[in-house]
C-alpha cells in the first residue's frame, strides 16, 4: 500500500518570502502521480499542482512549484511570494497511475502567513 | 467554484440514524469519488464511481452505501450512525479524457454531526 508523509504539522512564513513544504511517499510502482491540494478556512480543496512520476521537468504554477525527486520519493512544494491567501492547510497526495484513480492523502501541513 | 456541488452543507443528526448526501459532478465529468475528513482519520478514500459503476472502494463501511444515477449526480448513504462518523465527507469529479482524469475537483463538502 501506499504511504504519504508531511514531516511539517506546522509552519509559518512571512508574507512576500519563499517557504518550502515537505512530502515523502512510499511505493513500489512506476507509474503515478501526486498533487498538492490547498485547505483553506473555508474548508474547500482547491488542487494546487500535479506531477506525473514519468516527467523528469518540475511542475510550476505562477508562485506554486515542486522539486520532484523520484529516487528519493520526495515531492516538496515551493511557494514563492507568499500571500495572506496562502495561509491554509497543504495536503500532498498520491494517485497510481493505470486505471486506479484514488488519491491517498498525507496528514497535511498548515501553513500560515504572516503580514 | 470548482463546479462540483454538494448538499446539504450541513447536517445534524443523532445516533441510529440514516442520512443521504448528495453530488453533482462537473459538466461532462463521468467519475465520482467520495472521501471522508476526520480529526483522527485524516482524508480518506471511500470510493469511486464512473458513469454509473462503481470502480474502486477504499475503507467504506459496510454501514455505507452509494450508487450514481444515470444524470451522473451521486448519493452516500450513512446509515446506523456513530459518533465517530462525524466527519466532513468531499465528493470529487474528474474528467473522462486521458490525461485530465488524473485531476480531481473537490465539491465544498458536507459537515456531518451525529449527536
Amino acid at each position: 500500500a501506499q504511504t504519504v508523509t508531511q514531516s511539517q504539522p506546522e509552519m509559518s512564513v512571512q508574507e512576500a518570502e519563499t517557504v518550502t513544504l515537505s512530502c515523502t511517499y512510499d511505493t513500489s510502482e512506476s507509474n503515478y502521480y501526486l498533487f498538492w491540494y490547498k485547505q483553506p478556512p473555508s474548508r474547500q480543496m482547491i488542487l494546487v499542482i500535479r506531477q506525473e512520476a514519468y516527467k523528469q521537468q518540475n511542475a510550476t504554477e505562477n508562485r506554486f512549484s515542486v522539486n520532484f525527486q523520484k529516487a528519493a520519493k520526495s515531492f516538496s512544494l515551493k511557494i514563492s511570494d507568499s500571500q495572506l491567501g496562502d495561509t491554509a492547510m497543504y495536503f500532498c497526495a498520491f494517485m497510481k497511475g493505470g486505471g486506479s484513480e484514488k488519491l491517498v492523502f498525507g496528514k497535511g501541513t498548515k501553513l500560515t502567513v504572516n503580514p | 467554484d470548482s463546479g462540483v456541488t454538494q448538499t446539504p452543507k450541513h447536517l445534524i443528526t443523532a445516533t441510529g440514524q440514516r442520512v443521504t448526501l448528495r453530488c453533482s459532478p462537473r459538466s461532462g465529468d463521468l467519475s465520482v469519488y467520495w472521501y471522508q475528513q476526520s480529526l483522527d482519520q485524516g482524508l480518506q478514500f471511500l470510493i469511486q464511481y464512473y458513469n454509473g459503476e462503481e470502480r474502486a472502494k477504499g475503507n467504506i463501511l459496510e454501514r455505507f452505501s452509494a450508487q450514481q444515477f444515470p444524470d451522473l449526480h451521486s448519493e452516500l448513504n450513512l446509515s446506523s450512525l456513530e459518533l465517530g462518523d462525524s466527519a466532513l465527507y468531499f465528493c470529487a469529479s474528474s474528467a473522462s479524457l486521458a490525461e485530465n482524469r488524473y485531476e480531481q475537483y473537490f465539491g465544498p463538502g458536507t459537515r456531518l454531526t451525529v449527536t
